[in-house]
């Protein structure tokens, strides 16, 4: 079974500073892991995937997040926080079937303050 | 750019009513999927389809049904709408592989 663990609930920075947003998985096999973002009344937005190539994925707006199989994770970081990244961020797994079932973690609100 | 359009964004409905929500996506993608979210549960899965009139249960189809008559609609059924099925609630589709892509969501609230 796939399973992701977001390690905060709610995660605060200043403007200008860094970002991190923790997720660790768990999965029997080498498994394909998203980051999505979501803004306060809109859908979901894929910020990044890991799919087996490279470790460090690099997305939109500035984010990126590497693979870490040693410790399982697959952390979410951005050099320096813009007040339009405040939202909530999933970590997400692929299942284990051929049609891209999905297990989300459970969030993580980013707040940035000015 | 791909479009996954829900009929509703904002939902009202009494106990024990029929409700239907609708998806259309406008990118003949094969897979179709019934998301509920709610607050530090993330998104729960409730049904998805790989084909037309082919579907399977999630996660959670407990109260719920669906229906995918043509490729491009997929819609969830409450049969007897409860106030636990108060919540936000997402339609995605995706071709093959590549990630879904998530329709603005529906908050349904039962009363």
């Amino acid at each position: 079974a796939q399973s992701v663990t977001q390690l905060d609930s709610h995660v605060s920075v200043s403007e200008g500073t860094p970002v991190l947003l923790r997720c660790n998985y768990s999965s029997s096999y080498s498994p394909s892991l998203f980051w999505y973002v979501q803004h306060p009344n809109k859908g979901l937005q894929l910020l990044l995937k890991y799919t087996s190539a490279a470790t460090l994925v690099k997305g939109i707006n500035g984010f990126e997040a590497e693979f870490k199989k040693s410790e399982t994770s697959f952390h979410l970081t951005k050099p320096s926080a813009h007040m339009s990244d405040a939202a909530e961020y999933f970590c997400v797994v692929s299942g284990n079937t051929g049609f891209q079932k999905l297990v989300f973690g459970t969030g993580t609100r980013l707040l940035v303050s000015p | 750019d791909v479009k996954v359009t829900q009929s509703s964004r904002y939902l009202v409905k009494r106990t024990g009513e029929k409700v239907f929500l609708e998806c259309v996506q406008d990118m003949d993608h094969e897979n179709m999927f019934w998301y509920r979210q709610d607050p530090g549960l993330g998104l729960r899965l409730i049904y998805f389809s790989y084909d037309v009139k082919m579907k399977e249960k999630g996660d959670i189809p407990e109260g719920y049904s669906v229906s995918r008559e043509k490729k491009e609609r997929f819609s969830l059924i409450l049969e007897s709408a409860s106030t636990n099925q108060t919540s936000m609630y997402l339609c995605a589709s995706s071709l093959g592989g590549v990630s879904p892509y998530f329709g603005p969501g529906t908050r349904l609230t039962v009363t």
